[in-house]
C-alpha cells in the first residue's frame, strides 16, 4: 500500500544528544514536509523540500536539521541545539508544489528529551 | 500574512447531537485552497476536504457538511448526529498560491468530544 511510514514510534533522548527521525513516502511525491507539534497546539513548519536536494527553513527551523538526498526519504535532526524538543513530529508529503493538492501525514513520532 | 483561527478549543456533545466547528482566515491572495484534517487519538491526520476560493458551493459527504462563506472568510464545519468514533482533533487549514508559501498554515485545533 501506498502511504508515509516515520520511525520510531516513540523516541526518548538524552540531553545534548542528536537524534534522527526518520520519514519515507512511496507514494512518489515531490514535495515533503516536516511539522512539529505541541500539545494543545496546531501543526508549525520545521522545514520543507519540493525537490530532491533542496529544502527550505520553515517558522521554527532552528535547532533542525534536514537532507533529501533522496525523492522518498526525508529525514530530520533534531540537534542539542533545540532547546526544547519534546514534542510530536509529523511529516507529509504532498504530490506537486501547488497549493491545491492536500498532504498526506505519516503517524508520527513522539520525542521525549529525559 | 496568511492566518487561520479555530476559536473553539475544546467541544463536548452527547452522541447524535449536531455539532459545528468554527474556522476564520486571513489571506491577501485571491487564490487560496482551504482544507480540514482529522486527528484521531493516534496521531496521524486524516485528510477529510480541500475548497478553493472560487467556489463558494456548500458541501456535503454523509454526514458531514462545509459551509463556506468568503463574505465572513468562514470555512465552518458541521457534523449531523454525532458518534463516538468522530471524537478527535479537528484542523483547519489554508494554503496560498502567491510567493512562497507553498505550505499550509493551519488553526489551532478544535477537540471534539463525543460522549455515548
Amino acid at each position: 500500500d501506498g502511504g508515509i511510514t516515520q520511525s520510531p514510534k516513540y523516541l526518548f533522548r538524552k540531553e545534548g544528544q542528536n537524534v534522527t527521525l526518520s520519514c519515507e513516502q512511496n507514494l512518489n511525491h515531490d514535495a515533503m514536509y516536516w511539522y512539529r507539534q505541541d500539545p494543545g497546539q496546531g501543526l508549525r513548519l520545521i522545514y520543507y523540500s519540493q525537490i530532491v536536494n533542496d529544502f527550505q527553513k520553515g517558522d521554527i527551523a532552528e535547532g533542525y536539521s534536514v537532507s533529501r538526498e533522496k525523492k522518498e526519504s526525508f529525514p530530520l535532526t533534531v540537534t542539542s541545539a533545540q532547546k526544547n524538543p519534546t514534542a510530536f513530529y509529523l511529516c507529509a508529503s504532498r504530490d506537486g508544489g501547488g497549493p491545491n493538492n492536500e498532504q498526506f501525514f505519516g503517524p508520527g513520532t513522539r520525542l521525549t528529551v529525559l | 500574512a496568511q492566518k487561520v483561527t479555530q476559536a473553539q478549543t475544546e467541544i463536548s456533545v452527547v452522541e447524535k447531537e449536531d455539532v459545528t466547528l468554527d474556522c476564520v482566515y486571513e489571506t491577501r491572495d485571491t487564490t487560496y485552497y482551504l482544507f480540514w484534517y482529522k486527528q484521531p487519538p493516534s496521531g496521524e491526520l486524516v485528510f477529510l476536504i480541500r475548497r478553493n476560493s472560487f467556489d463558494e458551493q456548500n458541501e456535503i459527504s454523509g454526514r458531514y457538511s462545509w459551509n463556506f462563506q468568503k463574505s465572513t472568510s468562514s470555512f465552518n464545519f458541521t457534523i449531523t448526529a454525532s458518534q463516538v468514533v468522530d471524537s478527535a482533533v479537528y484542523f483547519c487549514a489554508l494554503s496560498e498560491v502567491s510567493g512562497s508559501a507553498r505550505q499550509l498554515t493551519f488553526g489551532s485545533g478544535t477537540q471534539l468530544t463525543v460522549l455515548p
